[in-house]
């Protein structure tokens, strides 16, 4: 069965601090991995997007890492910021089709001052 | 470009009444999607389109139709509300298996 595990359910951090968010999936075939960051109220929006071949991608204080052999991937938030308080949720692409995305439940990231 | 938007933002329905929910995008993209978002769940597929004039059922689709009568526009109709249909539904767009956009979504509350 394709399925999407994050970890953890939720955090709380610092601000200034770092944290990485986790994500394990059965997803196969493989296509590429998303990280979406949504704001309470808000669609998700696109981070990062990592194929196969990709083990590290970074954008801004986000970088992402992916072991497609054992299935992993991870968000590492570097200096966080009170904006960054939002639901993580990653999103493994399978290549069979437009009904095709395997949505995690999503980290809910909290960065308080 | 606007990307995805979604009306209403919020609708309260009574048991058994009806509604659409409106979604169009500006990207020419040709894959639609609709999800729903249940509290501490992921996001459920419930229809999606490949084009114009296709469509197709998603994991969730039961008390639920579509329609993809142009390329912009995928309009969700909830024929009879029923309670389990609270929910936060996002619409969203791609080209093809490429990224895809979402819309702000809608809150329904079925009472």
């Amino acid at each position: 069965k394709n399925q999407v595990e994050q970890s953890p359910q939720s955090l709380i951090i610092l601000e200034g601090k770092n944290c990485t968010l986790q994500c394990n999936y059965t997803v196969s075939p493989f296509s590429n991995l998303r990280w979406y960051k949504q704001d309470t109220g808000r669609g998700p929006v696109s981070l990062t997007i990592m194929t196969f071949s990709e083990n590290t991608k970074s954008n801004g204080r986000y970088t992402a890492t992916l072991d497609a052999d054992t299935k992993q991937s991870s968000l590492h938030i570097t200096a966080s910021q009170l904006s960054d308080s939002a639901s993580y949720i990653c999103v493994v692409v399978s290549p069979t089709g437009a009904n095709n995305l395997f949505f995690g439940t999503g980290t809910r990231l909290t960065v308080i001052p | 470009n606007a990307g995805v938007t979604q009306t209403p933002k919020f609708r309260i329905l009574k048991i058994g009444q009806s509604m659409t929910l409106q979604c169009t995008q500006d990207m020419n993209h040709n894959y639609m999607y609709w999800y729903r978002q249940d509290p501490g769940m992921g996001l459920k597929l419930i229809y999606y389109s490949v084009g114009a004039g296709i469509t197709d059922k998603g994991e969730v689709p039961n008390g639920y139709n579509v329609s993809r009568s142009t390329t912009e526009d995928f309009p969700l109709r909830l024929e009879l509300a029923a309670p389990s249909q609270t929910s936060v539904y996002f619409c969203a767009s791609s080209y093809a298996d490429t990224e895809a956009f979402f819309g702000q979504g809608t809150r329904l509350t079925v009472v």
